[in-house]
């Protein structure tokens, strides 16, 4: 069975651009999260989303947002890149909410400069 | 103070020895608890996962749940090279809350030949 694949792996922008993260889940997952990885702060939840539904939240600024498509792929877009916002963005499935292990994909570096 | 503390390391040891990682954390609503091992450049990988207090053993890996101390360890056996990695260790509260995983910061495990 393939596991969580994310798209792009590496991105370089600019200040003031946005940005699209693409995630898919392993087959028959239907939870997705992300997380923002980064050496000062670690891995911080940013959002999760079952059955295209929003369910949790971190505290990120609304520039981060989601979305999950009915095929339960999902996408995250930031607004207005500012330089902190370089890190690595993780995407996480589980096979359905609020039990099972949670599966991690390879990542997306996203470099702002 | 954050929820979930972790040692960041590097913890060094030779190969052969047992690893012990820990993570103590400050709310007791968690109930679900993770060990993830993450390689350099890549994302975590799940390891062991544990559903309230007790112990959980897996090939060379043995995850212990403390909730009376809110403490979580991980041992790992006869380590080896291979095994030299960044482990995390995860948490959440009830299963409305499964995806909003809090992580602490990671131990840099070196085993040496």
């Amino acid at each position: 069975k393939a596991g969580v694949t994310q798209t792009p792996r590496y991105l370089i922008k600019t200040r003031g651009q946005q940005v699209t993260l693409s995630c898919s889940p392993i087959s028959g997952h239907r939870s997705v999260s992300w997380y923002q990885q980064t050496p000062g702060q670690g891995l911080q939840f940013l959002f999760e989303y079952f059955s295209e539904t929003q369910r949790n939240k971190g505290n990120f600024p609304g520039r981060f947002s989601g979305r999950q498509f009915s095929n339960s792929r999902s996408e995250m877009n930031v607004s207005t890149l500012e330089l902190g916002d370089s890190a690595l963005y993780l995407c996480a499935s589980s096979a359905q909410q609020g039990a099972g292990e949670q599966y991690f994909g390879p990542g997306t570096r996203l470099t702002v400069t | 103070q954050k929820e979930v503390e972790q040692d960041p390391g590097p913890l060094s040891v030779p190969e052969g020895a047992i690893v012990s990682l820990n993570c103590t954390y400050s709310n007791s609503a968690f109930q679900y608890f993770m060990w993830y091992r993450q390689y350099s450049r890549k994302g975590p990988e799940l390891l062991m996962y544990t559903y309230s207090s007790g112990n959980k053993e897996d090939g060379r890996f043995t995850a212990q749940v403390d909730k009376s101390s809110k403490y979580i360890s991980l041992f790992i056996r006869d380590s080896q090279p291979s095994d030299s990695a960044t482990y995390l260790c995860a948490m959440s509260a009830n299963s409305d809350s499964w995806g909003k995983l809090q992580f602490g910061a990671g131990t840099q495990v070196v085993v040496t030949p």
